[in-house]
């Protein structure tokens, strides 16, 4: 599969607590991007961090990318209950850019 | 500024009835892209749109579906003949896209739940 995978799958943690979830990937990157997608609604872009980048932060959000591990994280610090929802990784390579979707964390925050 | 909007939000076709689904891209953006997801799945892309041309389909399957992005009026995914196996959640995104080709972020839409009977 060319897919980005995250893991854990699911994620349930206790409002305050950070979260980390992971995506790995088979081939070279262009762009990795993070998603957000609440219950029965659209996508929403979270960050996008490119090849040539190995950290980016934006308010609560820090992602990071290890081109040589090809793998990237997701981290959310002090984690609230809206912070509930899934998460999805999303990479495009090559000529194409057209992201690639992992199956997604769904994570849940505890109040 | 409006965003990326779908409709209907939600849809139910019985088995052998036709569904049509509508973006509107945000307004600007000429590239339009059309995703399923299927319940605890992540989005599968089905076809990717520029006005009047249809730029990669290739994940759009080759009987009973069918994509247009006319030059005035919205994005229709059209799936013709329905079966059950077509009920999942279709999303639309849009880009302003790029003649250099770079990446640009996509904008999604609330989606389009379809339901066959």
């Amino acid at each position: 599969s060319q897919q980005g995978e995250e893991d854990p799958q699911a994620l349930s943690i206790q409002e305050g607590e950070n979260a980390t979830m992971n995506c790995s990937y088979k081939t070279s990157i262009n762009n990795l991007q993070w998603y957000r997608q609440n219950s029965g609604r659209g996508l929403v872009h979270l960050i996008l961090i490119r090849s040539n980048e190995r950290e980016k932060h934006s308010g609560r959000l820090r992602v990071t990318l290890d081109t040589s591990k090809k793998s990237s994280s997701l981290l959310i610090t002090a984690s609230r209950a809206a912070d509930t929802a899934s998460y999805f990784c999303a990479r495009d390579s090559g000529g194409s850019y057209i992201p690639t979707f992992g199956r997604g964390t769904s994570l849940i925050v505890h109040p | 500024n409006a965003g990326v909007m779908q409709n209907p939000r939600h849809l139910v076709r019985r088995r052998g009835q036709e569904a049509r689904l509508r973006c509107s891209p945000m307004k600007g953006h000429s590239h339009v892209y059309w995703y399923r997801q299927l319940p605890e799945e992540g989005l599968k892309f089905m076809v990717y749109l520029q006005k009047e041309n249809i730029i990669d389909e290739s994940g759009m399957p080759k009987e009973r579906f069918s994509a247009e992005f006319p030059k005035e009026g919205p994005s229709i995914l059209r799936i013709q003949q329905v079966v059950r196996g077509d009920s999942a959640a279709y999303f639309c995104a849009s880009s302003p896209g790029s003649a250099g080709g770079l990446h640009n972020e996509q904008f999604f839409g609330p989606g389009t739940r379809l339901t066959v009977l």
